[in-house]
Parts: C-alpha cells; sequence; structure tokens
C-alpha cells in the first residue's frame, strides 16, 4: 500500500498572504489532484496533474498555483488569501484514468484566514 | 456539463434501521460511478465503484446498482450502525476524462 502525507495540516494566514501547501504520495502515481472541501459543497477540483511538470486547471483554479516538480510531489499555493476564508484542501492520487483505477486521498489541510 | 445530485444533505438514523441515499448524475458519455465515505477528520476512502448497468455491487455491508436508465446510484444499507456515522459522496467519471464531479455530500448520523 501507499500513503499521502499532506503538509502543513492546519494553516492560519493573514488577509493578503501568499501560503503553500504541500502534498507527497509514495503509490507511484501518474496523476495528482487538488480538491478544495466547503460545508455543504462536497469536492471542488482546483487544479490536477497527469504526469511530472504538466498542470491541469479545474474548475475551481482562480487564486491558486500548483507545481508538479517531481512524480511524488504536488504543491498548491493560494496566491492571496482571503478574510474569513475557511476550507479543507485535499490532495489525491491515482494511476492514471479516473474509469479504472480510483483516486486515494491524502488527510488534508485545513485553512483559515484571519 | 456533467453533473452529480445528492438530494439529502443530512440523515439521522437509528442503529439497526434500513438506510438510501440518493444520488443521481448527468452525463452524455458513459458513467463511472462512485461511492466515497469520509469520517471525521479523515481522509475520503473509496466505498464503491461501479460503471455495469444493473449490477449490485457491495462493500463493507453497503451496496449499490448503478441503473442508466434512470441516471441513479443509490447507496443502501439494510441495518446501519454508530459506525457508519459520516460524510458520503456521490461522484462521476465520464469515459475519456480525468476529472471527478463530485456531489455536495449527504451526512449520515447513526444514533444509539
Amino acid at each position: 500500500g501507499g500513503i499521502i502525507t499532506q503538509t502543513p495540516k492546519f494553516l492560519i494566514g493573514q488577509e493578503g498572504q501568499k501560503l503553500t501547501l504541500k502534498c507527497q504520495q509514495n503509490f507511484n502515481h501518474d496523476t495528482m489532484y487538488w480538491y478544495r472541501q466547503d460545508s455543504g459543497k462536497g469536492l471542488r477540483l482546483i487544479y490536477y496533474s497527469i504526469t511530472e511538470n504538466d498542470l491541469q486547471k479545474g474548475d475551481l483554479s482562480e487564486g491558486y498555483d500548483a507545481s508538479r516538480e517531481k512524480k511524488s510531489s504536488f504543491s498548491l499555493t493560494v496566491t492571496s488569501a482571503q478574510k474569513n476564508e475557511m476550507a479543507v484542501f485535499l490532495c489525491a492520487s491515482s494511476i492514471a484514468r479516473l474509469g479504472e483505477d480510483t483516486q486515494y486521498f491524502g488527510p488534508g489541510t485545513r485553512l483559515l484566514v484571519l | 456539463g456533467d453533473s452529480v445530485t445528492q438530494t439529502e444533505g443530512l440523515v439521522t438514523l437509528t442503529k439497526g434501521l434500513p438506510v438510501m441515499l440518493n444520488c443521481t448524475y448527468q452525463t452524455t458519455y458513459s458513467p463511472f460511478l462512485f461511492w466515497y465515505v469520509q469520517h471525521l477528520n479523515e481522509a475520503p476512502k473509496l466505498l464503491l465503484k461501479s460503471s455495469t448497468d444493473n449490477k449490485r455491487t457491495e462493500h463493507q455491508g453497503f451496496y449499490a446498482t448503478l441503473h442508466k436508465s434512470s441516471s441513479s446510484f443509490h447507496l443502501q444499507k439494510s441495518s446501519v450502525q454508530l459506525s457508519d456515522s459520516a460524510l458520503y459522496f456521490c461522484a462521476l467519471a465520464s469515459s475519456g476524462s480525468w476529472q471527478l464531479i463530485f456531489g455536495s455530500g449527504t451526512q449520515l448520523t447513526v444514533m444509539p
């Protein structure tokens, strides 16, 4: 089996601050994803990457940047934190095609902006 | 575009009773449907998945059948346990798509 690690577990930021979230997986999966989870709204895709150095925008990419320098890691940057923002950011990975393979999720980073 | 609808935001039941969580979807492509479960402060985990029409899929006492005629993939269990209290997400992947579309989730709370 494998594991997905997300750091930090909790992140408290200030309005306007640039914040970076990190994700590591040891499944040797090709595809990695970043989702945002808000209460009552399910999971919404921010960015995904199908291989090293590839980046694809999801429906919620505005206000975020991402980086996939290595196969095992995928970073997400909140470019300018919004006041009173509170959400959980989930990283996931899968082997390749969604229809055939499951996405495996990390435990999440909980963001609070003061 | 593709979409997933979960009509119940919150379901509260007494232990031992049956449950059905609704999921309907919309896509013009061949669908792959998933149910993910997320316990409090944990990562979502796959519970069930299916792409076969009218075939029941089971795991850990939960079951679901994909019905393409009605675009549904409802999650059921005959007798819920306290440990089933969690957030349940239905999700859709369309053939050839990299993206997984999630429903808004149903919070299941099981009371003693």
